[in-house]
């Protein structure tokens, strides 16, 4: 079975600090990954996915993730983060057929 | 284009009474439907998904049910509410090894 794990359940940060959010997965093929964001009051949005090629991906917003196969990783990353990214962010991979997601992390970005 | 509609966006319920949750996709045909409860510090659990007519998978038992009765509805039941089911429903859909799209969720309180 699959299984995600994200290894912040709260980050705070300032404006313009740069943003890393741990996600590390489990399962024994070939993958898809993904990174979701859920800003306040809104549905849950698709950040960025990987499923072949250049292990590093570009989202929108400014986002990117890294997949690392070797550390089993899928690490979303800012440069210079808003407080318009305050928001819950969700990894999820895909394997065999379904998506599971991992717990969430809560973005707090303070002007 | 394709939509998905979820309805109702809130909902309260007395504990012991039945739940029907409807959701509805537009716009493409048979795709993969997937019913998900979010609660807080839990990330998203996958209840249920579908691949076709009457096709169901359970992912969790527990009390509630699902069905697809037409290619693009996806209905979640439950007969007797529990306090424990009380949560954010969020119905999905995706096509072969795309990203899932997401409703806008139901906030379900049991009383």
């Amino acid at each position: 079975a699959q299984s995600v794990s994200q290894h912040n359940h709260h980050v705070i940060l300032s404006e313009a600090a740069s943003l890393e959010l741990g996600c590390n997965y489990s399962y024994g093929g070939t993958v898809n990954l993904f990174w979701y964001v859920q800003y306040p009051g809104q549905h849950l949005q698709l950040l960025l996915k990987y499923f072949s090629g250049d292990p590093l991906v570009k989202g929108i917003k400014g986002f990117e993730a890294e997949f690392i196969k070797s550390k089993f990783s899928f690490n979303l990353r800012k440069p210079s983060v808003q407080w318009s990214d305050t928001a819950e962010y969700f990894c999820a991979v895909r394997g065999y057929s379904t998506l599971t997601f991992g717990k969430g992390t809560m973005l707090l970005v303070s002007p | 284009s394709q939509t998905i509609h979820q309805w109702p966006a809130t909902l309260v319920q007395p504990v012991g009474s039945p739940l029907s949750l409807e959701c509805t996709v537009e716009g493409t045909s048979n795709p993969n439907l997937y019913w998900y409860r979010q609660a807080a510090g839990r990330g998203l659990q996958l209840l249920f998904y579908s691949v076709g007519i009457g096709q169901i998978s359970s992912e969790v038992p527990q009390n509630l049910s699902a069905s697809r009765p037409q290619d693009r509805q996806f209905i979640l039941s439950s007969k007797k509410l529990l306090l424990s089911d009380s949560g954010f429903y969020l119905c999905a859909w995706s096509l072969g090894n795309y990203g899932y799209t997401f409703g806008s969720g139901t906030r379900l309180t049991v009383v």
